[in-house]
């Protein structure tokens, strides 16, 4: 049973685009939303979390765009670079006050952004 | 400042074989935890621990075993290790709550069950 569904798997576009990345869950009881880089050989690293009081956070280039009563949140990044090809999960949790290190993640997106 | 250190990077089992994963961490967080990355299942808690002495099991905790006797160290054993437990191992610590919470991965453990 997959709490959480990420697409797509994939996603190629042109520098200067702006790739958008999905995720649906189930579970109404989840009350915290963040997205994970991953580079090639390396762990995870936080990129940017929302909290369902908010429909939107904003920080540089990265977007997350939250629907509390569709049960979804995207991210979208803004004048995508190169350097932007990673991994993309998002991530859910019961967290109250905090997860304590417990998230269910998506399947992940490999997004690859081409000069 | 290291961070999270995991080891060791890459490593070779054969069926039925038990070994130690190592984590440590040097950032005094309370929370830490363990998830396997597999292709097309994003990553999976196997088990966590919400400070010295206290553990619990996450989604996929069959033929795993942990313990946490100091802040700074969560070792993973595989009791006996299956093809199945192919995978890519990540240990993360954390702190904090609402928006501030945060993650830290280490950079990974490689293990090929033959």
């Amino acid at each position: 049973q997959q709490q959480v569904k990420q697409s797509p798997q994939s996603l190629i576009v042109q520098k200067g685009g702006i790739p958008i990345i999905n995720c649906a869950y189930e579970n109404t009881a989840f009350d915290y939303f963040p997205w994970y880089q991953q580079f090639p050989g390396k762990g995870p690293a936080l990129l940017i979390a929302i909290r369902p009081d908010v429909s939107e956070k904003k920080e540089g280039r990265f977007t997350i765009s939250f629907n509390k009563s569709a049960k979804q949140f995207s991210l979208h990044i803004m004048d995508s670079q190169p350097g932007d090809s990673a991994t993309y999960f998002c991530a859910v949790a019961n967290a109250g006050g905090t997860s304590y290190g417990k998230l269910t993640f998506g399947q992940g997106t490999i997004l690859t952004v081409h000069p | 400042n290291a961070g999270v250190t995991q080891t060791p990077k890459f490593q070779v089992l054969k069926t039925g074989q038990s070994m130690t994963l190592q984590c440590a961490q040097d950032m005094n967080h309370e929370y830490m935890s363990w998830y396997r990355q597999d292709p097309g299942m994003g990553l999976r808690l196997i088990h966590y621990s919400v400070g010295a002495g206290i553990t619990d099991q996450g989604e996929v905790p069959n033929g795993y075993n942990v313990s946490r006797s100091t802040t700074e160290d969560f070792p993973l054993r595989l009791l006996s290790a299956a093809p199945s437990q192919t995978s890519v191992y990540f240990c993360a610590s954390s702190y904090g709550g609402g928006t501030n919470e945060k993650l830290f991965f280490g950079s990974g453990t490689q293990l090929s069950v033959l």
